[in-house]
Formats: structure tokens, sequence, C-alpha cells
């Protein structure tokens, strides 16, 4: 069975910064390219970043809207991908998806508010 | 980047008819288009993958279909349980893109 499980999120300040955590079973996570995604109070689902696999040299790539101020990583041998976001806005308050395209995790809630 | 075009934004229907929701894309993409159905309090579920290829578990009342950069998910007897926002995304090229949704609801 397919897990995917998100943590590290909560309440930040304006400005502050934090890392989610996305642990995955029960599929081949090597293969696959991983990506965050996320969704505003009220909004669709905006793409926020991608790391490739290692056969693509661990590539990322990044939405436009956050470039400089997020990371995507990955730990193969933890089946693990990470966004650490910085200068946190509150526009950045979402629910952010661990996500292949193929399976989905529950979502990880982060507010941004002082 | 490429945009997603999903129209209506939303509608409503009756149990047992047949639905079709629209996605057309501003370039082209080849079939490199999802479908994704999303209920309150859950993560997307894929529906459609590569245009028109039904994703494991899907019922079969679902269909994708594509003509030129205009593509379609139409399920061909609503039920209840399909009342959801529906999303496409296109990951053909960079940053993958997704549409506005299509919010679905029984009438």
């Amino acid at each position: 069975e397919v897990q995917i499980l998100e943590t590290g999120g909560g309440l930040v300040k304006p400005g502050g910064s934090l890392r989610l955590s996305c642990a995955t079973s029960g599929f081949n996570f090597n293969d696959y390219f991983m990506n965050w995604v996320r969704q505003a109070p009220g909004k669709g689902l905006e793409w926020v970043a991608q790391i490739r696999n290692k056969n693509y040299n661990y590539a990322t790539y990044y939405a436009e809207s956050l470039e400089g101020r997020v990371t995507i990583s990955r730990d193969d041998s933890k089946s693990s991908v990470y966004l650490q976001v910085s200068s946190l806005r509150a526009e950045d308050t979402a629910i952010y998806y661990c996500t292949n395209f193929d399976y989905w995790g529950q979502g990880v809630m982060v507010t941004v508010s002082s | 980047d490429i945009q997603l075009t999903q129209s209506p934004s939303s509608m409503s229907a009756s149990l047992g008819d047949r639905v079709s929701l629209t996605c057309q894309s501003s370039q082209g993409i080849g079939n490199y288009l999802s479908w994704y159905q999303h209920k309150p309090g859950k993560p997307p579920k894929p529906m459609i993958y590569y245009a028109t290829n039904l994703a494991d578990g899907v019922p079969s009342r679902f269909s994708g279909s594509r003509s030129g950069s205009d593509y379609s998910l139409t399920i061909s007897s609503l039920e209840s349980e399909d009342t959801a926002i529906y999303y496409c995304l296109q990951y053909d090229e960079y940053p993958p893109t997704f549409g506005g949704g299509t919010k679905l609801e029984l009438k």
C-alpha cells in the first residue's frame, strides 16, 4: 500500500521559515520525480517545486512565484522529500501536498500569520 | 508558462446525466495531461493520465479524450459521489500547470 505522509506544518510568523517533510513507502521512490503542490484557502491547485531522480541528477525546478525562497531536496535512502520555505508571507498560507502526481499525501497545513 | 483554461468553472447536473468538462491548453502539450478529482478534506485523486488513460480504481463511467489542444473529461452517467472539483494538469513543459478547476454539483 502506498503511503505518503507530510509533516512540519503549523503556524509561522511572517518572515519566518519552515521545513516540510514527506515520508513515503509502497512505491519505488527512486524511480519518481517528486513534487510539492499547494492549495491556498478558496483557491485552486498550484505546483510549487519538483526534484527529479538520480538518473536526472536530482535536478530541481521551482514555481517562479516562490523562486529564491524555496528549496526542495530528497533522501533516497529514506524515501523522503523535503521543502524548505523561507521569508514566509501570508499568501503562502496553504495546504501543501507531497506528490509524484500518481500518488498524493493527505497534505499539511501551513498558516502564516502574526 | 502554459495556461490551461477549464470550462465551465462550475456546473450542476442531475443524477444519470452525461457530463463533459473541458480543459483547453494555450500551447501544444501532446497527451501530457491528467485529470484529478478533488473533494474537501481529501487529496486530489488521479482520474485520467496521458489524456485518455483511466487511472487505477477509477470507475469506467469516467473517460478522457483529446481534440487538438482541447481535452475533455466525460462522466457517462453522473452519480452523487462524483460531486467534486476537477482539475486538469499539464506535465509536458515546465512549470507543470493546473487549470482553474471545474466545480461539479448535483442539481
